[in-house]
């Protein structure tokens, strides 16, 4: 099946650095969103984008909704060892709210 | 306020052997959809149940089927099972009057072996 193209696929950090990470896509997406996966555990929501140019913040966190809706990034300030995990951009196309389209994820490690 | 519950949390099957998931909305959402993730990949949409009905589906063959219930409730049955179908089962609720992203609720999953 489809899936966005994420990049980098993986992130070797120390902590207090910034993180960046990106998704982009042939398609234009209508909604972006941010999941983090702990191990054995569900994606959890970190933020929601639904305007193209939109930049949302949650925390240390910051996210924003590219203007061609193509795109979209997500950058994790002072980054501390909690923040391991694995990171997923989802999106949703027109009319399809409920299909989340995810890329293949960010696996970031934070060096204490 | 309960999340979305799913049950069992791990499972071994045998090649062509049938299972059935399940899983329980957020409290107050009434529509669910599954989504399977392979080691190492980003889950993939397999079906989204409204109103007891199958509304949307992925990529998925016939032999990955769901029902809802009344209470809101889900299955994902998968029959024939093939060594391929070893993945985490992720279930997420919504509302439906709610179309925005952030109203989008997973539960742990249920991990699927087969052997």
């Amino acid at each position: 099946g489809q899936q966005l193209n994420q990049s980098p696929q993986s992130m070797f950090i120390q902590e207090g650095e910034d993180v960046s990470m990106n998704c982009t896509s042939s398609s234009i997406f209508n909604t972006w969103l941010w999941y983090k996966q702990d191990p054995g555990e569900g994606p959890v929501l970190l933020i929601a984008l639904y305007k193209a140019g939109e930049l949302t913040s949650n925390g240390r966190l910051t996210a924003q909704f590219g203007i061609t809706r193509k795109d979209s990034f997500l950058n994790i300030s002072a980054s501390i060892p909690s923040d391991v995990g694995i990171y997923f951009c989802a999106g949703t196309h027109r009319g399809s709210n409920y299909k989340l389209t995810f890329g293949k994820g960010t696996l970031l490690t934070v060096n204490p | 306020d309960a999340g979305v519950t799913q049950s069992p949390t791990h499972l071994i099957k045998t090649r062509g052997q049938q299972v059935t998931l399940r899983c329980s909305p957020k409290s107050g959402h009434d529509t669910v959809s599954w989504y399977q993730q392979a080691l190492g990949q980003g889950p993939q949409f397999i079906f989204q149940y409204y109103e007891e009905e199958e509304r949307q589906r992925g990529n998925f063959p016939d032999r990955f089927s769901g029902h809802q219930f009344p209470n809101y409730s889900s299955e994902l049955n998968v029959n024939a099972l093939l060594l391929g179908d070893s993945a985490l089962y992720l279930c997420a609720s919504s509302l439906v009057q709610q179309v925005s992203g952030n109203t989008i609720y997973f539960g742990e999953g249920s991990w699927l072996t087969v052997v």
